[in-house]
């Protein structure tokens, strides 16, 4: 059964400074992952798919890598705002017609 | 604007009470969820569809039920409502090969 767990749960930092969250996954047999943001009473909201040919994504400030066979994906945001601060998720599929699984989530903090 | 609308926004339902929530895309999207998030927690699944006429059972199936007679439309029904199924519930679709992953904004119900 896959499983996904996202370190750390909370994370506060001053604005400005570049920062990762960790994704992990306990079955490496993925089709794609995703990264969501979700604020405050809001919905999730796409942020980067990767395929599971894939090693990378990027757009614009965010950068997310796959790493298949130890089962991790990180997601880089460089020069946080805080704007930025909201709670970060990501997800695996199995196979394009299977469910996704989502991780807890990290919530982030960006301190003017 | 194209995405997923749910209504209502907010309910408060009485123990006992049954209800429908409304969701309706307009992406033309195969597969369709129907997602718990509890405060704090993350995201449950409580039933899927993968095209109209079919739909299949979540991680949190018991109290609800669904149908999909159509692309557009994934109504969530909730029989007999408990105090437990207080929460707030959000639909998504997306299409068949992954992408395009898009949430609604959420119902935000209270069962007293």
């Amino acid at each position: 059964k896959q499983e996904v767990t996202q370190i750390p749960a909370a994370l506060s930092v001053p604005e400005g400074e570049n920062l990762v969250l960790n994704c992990s996954f306990t079955d490496s047999a993925i089709y794609n992952l995703q990264w969501f943001r979700q604020d405050p009473g809001k919905g999730l909201t796409s942020l980067l798919l990767i395929q599971s040919s894939q090693r990378e994504q990027t757009s614009g400030r965010l950068n997310a890598s796959l790493d298949k066979s130890s089962g991790r994906s990180t997601l880089y945001i460089a020069a946080s705002q805080p704007g930025d601060s909201a709670t970060y998720l990501c997800a695996v599929m199995r196979t394009s017609y299977d469910k996704v699984i989502f991780g807890p989530g990290t919530s982030l903090s960006v301190i003017p | 604007n194209a995405g997923v609308t749910q209504t209502p926004k907010f309910r408060i339902l009485k123990i006992g009470q049954s209800m429908t929530l409304q969701c309706t895309q307009d992406m033309n999207h195969n597969y369709m969820y129907w997602y718990r998030q509890d405060p704090g927690m993350g995201l449950k699944l409580i039933y899927y569809s993968v095209g109209a006429g079919i739909t299949d059972k979540g991680e949190v199936p018991n109290g609800y039920n669904v149908s999909r007679s159509t692309t557009e439309d994934f109504p969530l029904r909730l029989e007999l409502a408990a105090p437990s199924q207080t929460s707030v519930y959000f639909c998504a679709s997306r299409r068949v090969d992954g992408y395009g992953y898009t949430f609604g904004s959420g119902t935000r119900l209270t069962v007293v």
